[in-house]
């Protein structure tokens, strides 16, 4: 299958730093590039989906101005979490698709922790 | 609204026990239902995508059926090394280029 590569697997920060994510596909390029955020025991919530050159479409609830996302080339998308607090504190993954009703693959996560 | 359920929520099988996990979907307009395997602390694994009722797909000890309202995904002998939450996710006319994932069904399998 394809291959995506998420960076870093776990970060530690202070509160009121900001963190940043990447996300890339390695072996294709991603038309769509998903971020989700994971609770323990609990299944993906999709943040916000974006796709290349255009400025991604949040789902109602996350904060655009805290979860800063650029998808900057048909390979990179990256997740910035803003001035983070430890409620921010997660699993965050990212997927990526190379077409549409196709089948998305996904990167390996992140788990961030703020103290 | 599009929905997915799963079922059962966790389930414990005996190395070698077959069985059944189900996926029931409510989406308007199917473009696509797919699979993933997901172990703790990782990104889920892609499995299997189907596309339309009647559809099969088999990888290994796991076979992928699909219907108008539900999927089931069958394990057939499984290992130990075949424990971990399995997830169902749909695509549909309503939330574009979106997925819907189901809660997941969380798969021990002892030796």
């Amino acid at each position: 299958g394809a291959v995506v590569s998420q960076h870093p697997s776990w970060v530690i920060c202070k509160s009121g730093t900001s963190v940043k994510i990447e996300c890339r596909s390695l072996d294709f390029q991603a038309t769509t590039m998903f971020w989700y955020r994971q609770f323990p025991k609990q299944s993906l919530m999709l943040m916000a989906t974006s796709n290349e050159g255009s400025k991604a479409t949040y789902e109602q609830g996350v904060e655009k101005d805290k979860f800063l996302i650029n998808h900057a080339s048909l390979t990179l998308s990256t997740l910035t979490v803003t001035s983070a607090h430890p409620e921010d504190s997660s699993f965050y993954i990212c997927s990526a698709r190379f077409g549409a009703n196709t089948e998305a693959f996904f990167g390996q996560g992140t788990r961030l922790t703020v103290v | 609204e599009d929905q997915v359920t799963q079922s059962p929520e966790a389930l414990r099988l005996q190395e070698g026990e077959s069985s059944s996990l189900n996926c029931s979907y409510t989406v308007s307009g199917l473009r696509g239902l797919f699979w993933y395997r997901q172990d703790p602390g990782k990104g889920p694994e892609f499995l299997f995508t189907l596309y339309s009722a009647g559809e099969e797909k088999e990888k290994e000890r796991l076979k992928a059926t699909l219907t108008k309202k539900e999927s089931f995904l069958h394990i057939t002998a499984p290992k130990p090394e075949d424990s971990a939450t399995y997830l169902c996710a749909v695509q549909g006319d309503n939330y574009g280029q979106n997925f819907v994932f189901g809660p997941g069904t969380r798969l021990s399998v002892l030796p």
